[in-house]
């Protein structure tokens, strides 16, 4: 079964300073799809980034960046050059190939320090 | 464009009463689900739809209803509130399941039980 994990409940950064968030995932199957999602305090949920496990390539999309190491199963999320805007909640989650169902983690609170 | 409409925004309701989570989406989305977002918790899935007519159970079903009789809506009924249903609930919808499909959501419906 999907699994995600992610171990840091909150953070706190320095402005401009590149930041990583953790997530680590369990799965038997070959075949899924990792996301990435931010949610503000406002409460939207804003897609980020994705990879899928074949991909061979880390996904990036502007200033972020998935850190996909299949081994270990983790896709730590980098966001370079952190903004106070970038302070919000961060959720990992998983599809595996055929399964409807997106497994999402329990979050990351990131705070950015002026 | 309004993507996926979730009303209403805020609710307070007392313990057995009933009430129905309106959701709609304008995208010709096949799939869509329910969450519920707690604190500590993350998202978790309630129930979700592959299509018009098709429903099925995720992660915490119990003591929520939902139908799909067409492609657009997505309503999610509570039979008898209890307090332990004191949330943030989201619809979310994705054109199919594919790997790669993200979730578009709502805006989110904060809902208390008294």
């Amino acid at each position: 079964a999907q699994k995600i994990t992610q171990t840091q409940p909150g953070m706190f950064v320095q402005e401009k300073e590149a930041v990583t968030l953790d997530c680590t995932y369990d799965t038997s199957d070959p075949s899924y799809g990792l996301f990435w999602y931010k949610q503000p305090s406002s409460g939207e949920m804003i897609f980020l980034i994705y990879q899928g496990s074949y991909d061979q390539q880390n996904a990036t999309e502007g200033r972020y960046s998935l850190n996909f190491q299949k081994a270990r199963k983790s896709a730590n999320l980098v966001i370079s050059a952190s903004q106070l805007g970038d302070s919000a909640m961060y959720f990992c989650a998983m599809r595996e190939f055929g399964n409807e169902k997106l497994t999402f983690g329990t979050g990351t609170r990131l705070t950015i320090i002026p | 464009n309004a993507g996926v409409t979730q009303t209403p925004k805020f609710q307070v309701l007392k313990t057995g009463q009933s009430m129905t989570l309106q959701c709609a989406q304008d995208m010709n989305h096949e799939y869509m689900s329910w969450y519920r977002q707690d604190p500590g918790m993350g998202l978790r899935l309630i129930h979700y739809s592959v299509g018009a007519g098709i429903t099925d159970q995720g992660e915490v079903p119990n003591g929520y209803n939902v139908s799909r009789s067409t492609t657009e809506d997505f309503p999610l009924r509570l039979l008898s509130a209890a307090p332990s249903q004191t949330s943030v609930y989201f619809c979310a919808s994705s054109l199919t399941t594919g790997l790669n499909e993200k979730l578009f959501f709502g805006s989110g419906t904060q809902l208390s039980v008294l």
